[in-house]
Formats: C-alpha cells, structure tokens, sequence
C-alpha cells in the first residue's frame, strides 16, 4: 500500500486532455521534489517529469507537472495513442528516508 | 549517452540464492546514487534501496532491510543486488535505475522467476 494516493485509471479520446492527480502528505511531496515516470507496456519505465514540473531532454511540452502542498498532478494534452501506459509519481520521504512511488494510473486512450 | 544494462532473466528454486548486476557507462559511476526497484507481476514500482558506489553507503527501505543486499564494484561500474535465500514471493522484474531525488536512467530489467 503506497503512501501516495493516485486514480487507478483515466480516460479520454485522442487529443483531448486528462490530469492525473497524487496526493501525499508533509513528510513526502509536501517537502520534497515530485517525479512522474511513464511505463510504456513490456518497457521500463521512463522519467517524464522532475523537480515537480521540469521536462527532460526529448519529453514534449505536452507533458506538465505541477504542485501544491501535499499534492501533485501531472497534465498531458492532446492525447494521442501512443500515451496509453502506466504513470507513476514518485518523490522522497523524509520521515522514513525511502523514494515512495504512487500505485500508478492507466492511461486509456478511447 | 548514459546507459544501465542489466543482466538476464534468472530462473531458481526457493532457497537459492541469487546476484543480479547492472553494469553502467556515459556518466562517472562513482558520482550518483543507483538504485534498485521491484516490479511484482501486473503490480506497481516498489523502492527496495540505494547505493552511493563513491564510498558504498547503502540505504534500503524497510521492507526489504535484510531480505537483500545492495553493493557496487567501482573498477567495472556495476551495481548488484543479491539474495542469499530466494522466496517465490520474489518473482518479479527487478530494474536498476540512476538517482535519488529523481531517478532519471533506468535499466532494461532482470526477470526473476522463483518456482519449484
């Protein structure tokens, strides 16, 4: 049971937008830096979003992060096919010292 | 280019024990945390721990403090994780990964099947 709560799924039609939030507490996002990953089907997963709203190299700006105070929401617009996998937000807890990732949401592009 | 390549898929009995490595290479292996994360079968990321290969401080989360051991060959930048007596509750892919306030490399995965 993770100590971050995301939807276990979303969904939406092709270039429509869908937000994905996760929610924690003081000792987790409310301190630290957010990180969203994509899980592609069959692949490791794959960093999308880091220091709770910063792009890595190659990641299109179709891919937003934001965050408030104990929680944290990822944004992806224009929906396209190739968006359908897991997203997993993660970030470190300073109560236990242990990178806590989110229990994951599907991503369903109808 | 940063790359992590892990070993291949393991398959051991409950009891063996076990040591899966992921060798790195297009960074300093001494200058960043590397990781180690669980992946149980249609299941989400679970952190197991970390280690700084630059002095070999480990740190592992509490559910899996003493079920495994992380360590880190400087001389051939490799990263291990090893198990000195395998459960089937440990089938899972195990991936390493680049980082510790965000974790920006991963490796492909290790498959690990324990079954009798």
């Amino acid at each position: 049971q993770s100590v971050l709560t995301q939807p276990p799924s979303v969904s939406a039609a092709p270039g429509q937008k869908v937000t994905i939030s996760c929610s924690g507490s003081s000792s987790n996002i409310g301190r630290n830096y957010v990180s969203w990953y994509q899980q592609l089907p069959g692949t490791a997963p794959k960093l999308l979003i880091f220091e709770n709203d910063k792009r890595p190299s190659g990641i299109p700006d179709r891919f937003s992060g934001s965050k408030s105070g104990t929680s944290a929401t990822l944004g992806i617009t224009g929906l396209q096919t190739g968006d359908e996998a897991d997203y997993y937000c993660g970030t470190w807890d300073s109560s236990t010292s242990v990178y806590v990732f989110g229990i994951g949401t599907k991503v369903t592009v109808l | 280019e940063v790359q992590l390549v892990q070993s291949g898929a393991e398959v051991k009995e409950p009891g063996e024990s076990l040591k899966i490595s992921c060798r790195v290479s297009g960074y300093s292996f001494t200058s960043y945390w590397i990781g180690w994360v669980r992946q149980k079968p249609g299941k989400g990321l679970e952190w197991m721990g970390i280690i700084y290969p630059g002095d070999s401080e480990t740190k592992y989360s509490p559910s899996f403090q003493g079920q495994v051991t992380i360590s880190a060959d400087q001389s051939i930048s490799t990263a291990y994780l090893q198990w000195s007596s395998l459960k089937a509750s440990d089938t899972a892919i195990y991936y390493c990964a680049r980082g510790s306030g965000r974790v920006d490399y991963w490796g492909q995965g290790t498959l690990v099947t324990v079954s009798s």
